[in-house]
């Protein structure tokens, strides 16, 4: 089945520490995107790709980096300069626009940050 | 600036009321496009529904229907006759101007249905 697979499920981070959050998918889809949940907030951007190699800043990308080598891949790396990390992270995906625009946002299933 | 807002935190409902989820939202753009999502338990995010600037036709779906009003600037979801498992988060969404595909969301409504 076409999807987008994130993990782990729960990461923990020691004090200093960088971590990388993955996320694949097999829905061939061009754009990829890493938002940020926080209880009782919405989703927040923090990075998105619309092509491979190529990726910008969201609203909060600060403490955070990406790589988008390949299609279906889009890590996030939590870094040390990211003092508040606790919180819940998506990965979407969509297909490119041809004709039809902005088409819905497929989900994974979240990774569940903490600092222990 | 563009905005959504979804101004009911948490409603709690027994099963088999019918209930109304507010969205209002706020922008600039002549074009654009209004989503609502639902979040159970689980925690990934479902597609319900996409909605242009364009087309103020409501839509039903079974127990879901939805009410988008330009002149209110409001996009409001109702689920009728409700059963425990439409419990979740549900968030409303609007695509940013001149969009990649980004979204700016509500903040969410949390639903709780009872038995």
């Amino acid at each position: 089945d076409g999807g987008i697979t994130q993990s782990p499920k729960y990461l923990f981070r020691k004090e200093g520490q960088n971590v990388t959050l993955s996320c694949e998918q097999n829905l061939n889809h061009d754009a990829m995107y890493w938002y940020r949940q926080d209880p009782g907030q919405g989703l927040r951007l923090i990075y998105y790709s619309q092509i491979v190699n190529d990726f910008q800043k969201g609203d909060i990308a600060e403490g955070y980096s990406v790589s988008r080598e390949k299609k279906e891949s889009f890590p996030l790396t939590v870094t040390s300069a990211q003092k508040n990390p606790t919180a819940f992270y998506l990965c979407a995906s969509r297909p490119r626009d041809r004709g039809e625009v902005d088409q819905p946002q497929h989900f994974g299933d979240g990774t569940r940050l903490s600092i222990l | 600036a563009q905005k959504v807002t979804q101004a009911q935190t948490e409603i709690s409902v027994v099963e088999k009321e019918d209930v109304t989820l507010d969205c209002v939202y706020e922008t600039r753009d002549t074009t654009y496009y209004l989503f609502w999502y639902k979040q159970p338990p689980s925690g990934e995010l479902v597609f319900l529904i996409r909605r242009n600037s364009f087309d103020e036709q409501n839509e039903i779906s079974g127990r879901y229907s939805w009410n988008f009003q330009k002149s209110t600037s409001s996009f409001n979801f109702t689920i009728t006759a409700s059963q425990v498992v439409d419990s979740a988060v549900y968030f409303c969404a609007l695509s940013r101007g001149g969009s990649q595909g980004n979204l700016i969301f509500g903040k969410g409504t949390k639903l709780s249905v009872k038995p």
